[in-house]
């Protein structure tokens, strides 16, 4: 079974530029999820997608980051501008569905450096 | 306050010695809990987690963890590490209610031959 897709695996970029993030779930997994991983930190959830719906997007900073999920499959989060703060890995990883029993399976992550 | 707290950054330990890494929440409630591994170079893949039912779970490699309601805590551990247990190490609480992982800040293991 192929796991969470994601690209680019590392991406620099200096401060106010744009990025994109994209990410390919598990097929047939209805739940993607966006986390950042500050150096030093656990990974804390950006964005909970249900499907294509949007079920928890409570601590993404809406000013400057999006996401979206198109057709309920792949996604992709958006940093407009970054920040020197905005430099983490990105993690993406999706559940079969979005029960509190539901594992949830990861990516590899993309590695941001913002200069 | 940090909501999941992991006591150790670093643990340093030789092959065959025992492991115990702490992990507690500051949840009341009903609580499921989880521990992450991320070796070298790989992603976040699930050593164990606990729903309902005996507080003592096993995981993949060996690993064991202990719920302690009392406590608020779920610490994980290993009788005998090998070198290949290297890695780091998140413990991760979902609170009833609320499907949302929130991790700690985790723990980094080396375990030298």
């Amino acid at each position: 079974e192929a796991g969470v897709a994601q690209s680019p695996r590392y991406k620099i970029i200096e401060k106010r530029q744009s990025v994109a993030f994209w990410c390919n779930p598990i097929s047939g997994h209805a739940t993607l999820y966006w986390y950042q991983q500050i150096l030093g930190q656990g990974p804390k959830l950006l964005i909970q997608f249900q499907n294509n719906g949007v079920v928890d997007d409570s601590q993404l900073p809406k000013d400057r980051f999006s996401a979206e999920r198109l057709k309920g499959v792949d996604s992709t989060l958006k940093i407009q501008p970054a920040k020197l703060e905005d430099s983490a890995v990105y993690l993406c990883a999706s559940s079969l569905l979005a029960g509190l029993t539901d594992t949830q399976y990861f990516g590899p992550g993309t590695r941001l450096t913002v200069l | 306050a940090q909501s999941v707290s992991q006591h150790n950054h670093h643990v340093i330990l030789s092959e065959a010695a025992s492991l115990e890494l702490g992990c507690n929440y500051s949840y009341g409630g009903t609580v499921n809990l989880f521990w992450y591994v991320q070796y070298p170079g790989q992603h976040l893949q699930l050593l164990l987690k606990y729903f309902s039912g005996d507080p003592l779970v096993k995981g993949i490699k060996g690993f064991e963890a202990e719920f302690i309601k009392s406590k608020f805590s779920f610490n994980l551990r290993k009788p005998s590490v090998q070198w290949s247990d290297t890695a780091e190490y998140f413990c991760a609480v979902i609170r009833g209610g609320y499907n949302k992982l929130i991790f700690g800040a985790g723990t980094r293991l080396a375990v030298h031959p």
